[in-house]
């Protein structure tokens, strides 16, 4: 059976601070890696993931991942936060096996950017 | 613009009453999906559907049901309603099985069992 941890629920930072948020996952065959983002009183948006290929994905809003299968961990790095980067994130692994699409998640994490 | 949305928003209900919550995508997607969100647990799936006629249950099903008749809609039923249900749930849907397919959320609904 397929786990993810996130290691931290709340992660507090100030404003242009780097930050990084852990994911480990737990899985006896390959998978899929998945980071999304929950804004305030809002649905989960998929943010990156990591399919195949290069380890390293990036979002648009200048968040990055890597997939580093030795650690089993896929966490998620920004260089310089910004307020409206608060929010919850929550990190999903799926079975690479089948042509389904079932997620995972972590308990998540809460990022509070402060001024 | 292709949407998906949950109704209600938000339902107060009582011990053993029958719930149903809705949910309505526009994009045509086989796949739907039912989600709890709990404080600590983040999001376990409950049902999940591939295509009309078709449900699965998933990982904390007991107490759920779901039924799908038409591509649009995947209403989620409590049968006989428990505090232990309280939660905020959301609906997603994607177009296929690969996960090269995004699966797109609801903006969820807070229910309270008291």
């Amino acid at each position: 059976a397929q786990s993810v941890t996130q290691l931290d629920s709340q992660v507090p930072v100030f404003e242009e601070a780097p930050v990084e948020l852990r994911c480990n996952y737990s899985s006896s065959v390959s998978v899929y890696l998945f980071w999304y983002v929950q804004y305030p009183n809002q649905g989960l948006q998929l943010l990156l993931k990591y399919l195949s290929g290069s380890t390293l994905v990036e979002s648009i809003n200048g968040f990055e991942a890597e997939f580093n299968k030795s650690q089993t961990s896929f966490h998620l790095r920004k260089p310089s936060v910004h307020i409206s980067d608060t929010a919850e994130y929550f990190c999903a692994v799926s079975d690479a096996r089948g042509g389904y699409n079932k997620l995972i998640f972590g308990a998540g994490t809460r990022l509070a950017v402060h001024p | 613009d292709a949407e998906i949305t949950q109704s209600p928003r938000h339902k107060i209900t009582e011990t053993g009453r029958q719930v149903t919550l809705a949910c309505h995508q526009t994009w045509n997607h086989n796949n739907m999906f039912w989600y709890r969100q709990d404080l600590g647990h983040g999001l376990r799936l409950i049902h999940y559907s591939y295509g009309v006629q078709d449900t699965n249950k998933g990982e904390v099903s007991d107490g759920y049901s779901v039924s799908r008749s038409n591509t649009e809609d995947l209403p989620l039923t409590l049968e006989s309603a428990a505090s232990s249900q309280t939660s905020v749930y959301f609906c997603a849907s994607s177009a296929g099985t690969g996960v090269h397919n995004e699966q797109f959320f609801g903006p969820g609904t807070r229910l309270t069992v008291l």
